[in-house]
């Protein structure tokens, strides 16, 4: 069975205080896993599209990287307007349809 | 990124009333739009997919007569809560992509707070 799973589930860091965090998945055939970013009360906001094992994708304090089992956001010197949940995706085929299958996500909180 | 705008943000309705939430693809085609169900600190559940011009495919344990989906216009689609009780109440996003999730990212509306009283 296709899976996507986020960890941890909630990181407190120190502004500055680098960190990473990891979506694992067991998919046949990954077709690209997705990072998203979503504020409360938000939808999900678009962050990086990987596809395979060795990409990075920069994005200001965030960097994605993809392995052939995980992939893993790391944010660099973190400030407090980075907390927020961050999701990992994948696309699953099934139903006649592509679907994204989600993480539970990460909840990040940046305190000053 | 492509634009999709939902609406309305927030609703409060009574219960046994219906409530219909709009999900719009501003500045490109969404050949298959995607309706989802987010319960507070839970990921994102789906719910159905849609393709313009035909019945709308539910997941498992979703009630079609419940969540009625209509993918009128390839820009276009709602979600209508019938008869909705206390425990529809939660957080309703779309999303819409051109190729279904194939390889592209998906876009997001901001989502609908849903509200039964």
């Amino acid at each position: 069975e296709d899976q996507v799973t986020q960890s941890p589930e909630a990181l407190r860091l120190q502004e500055g205080e680098s960190s990473s965090l990891n979506c694992s998945y067991t998919v046949s055939g990954l077709r690209g896993l997705f990072w998203y970013r979503q504020d409360p009360g938000k939808g999900p906001e678009f962050l990086f599209t990987l596809y395979s094992a060795g990409e990075e994708k920069e994005k200001e304090r965030l960097k994605a990287t993809l392995t052939k089992k995980e992939s893993f956001l790391h944010i660099t010197a973190p400030k407090p307007e980075d907390s927020a949940t961050y999701l990992c995706a994948v696309p699953m085929f099934s139903g006649g349809y592509n679907k994204l299958i989600f993480g539970a996500g990460t909840r990040l909180a940046v305190h000053p | 990124g492509a634009v999709v705008s939902q609406h309305p943000s927030w609703v409060i309705c009574k219960s046994g009333t219906s409530v219909k939430i709009e999900c719009r693809s501003l500045d490109f085609q969404a050949t298959t739009m995607f309706w989802y169900r987010q319960f507070p600190k839970q990921s994102l559940m789906l719910m159905a997919t849609s393709n313009e011009g035909s019945k709308a495919t539910y997941e498992q344990g979703v009630e079609k007569d419940k969540f009625l989906i209509n993918h009128a216009s390839l820009t276009l689609s709602t979600l209508t809560v019938t008869s909705a009780h206390p425990e529809d109440s939660s957080f309703y996003i779309c999303s819409a992509s051109t190729l279904g999730h194939a390889n592209t990212e998906a876009f997001f509306g901001q989502g609908t707070r849903l509200t039964v009283v």
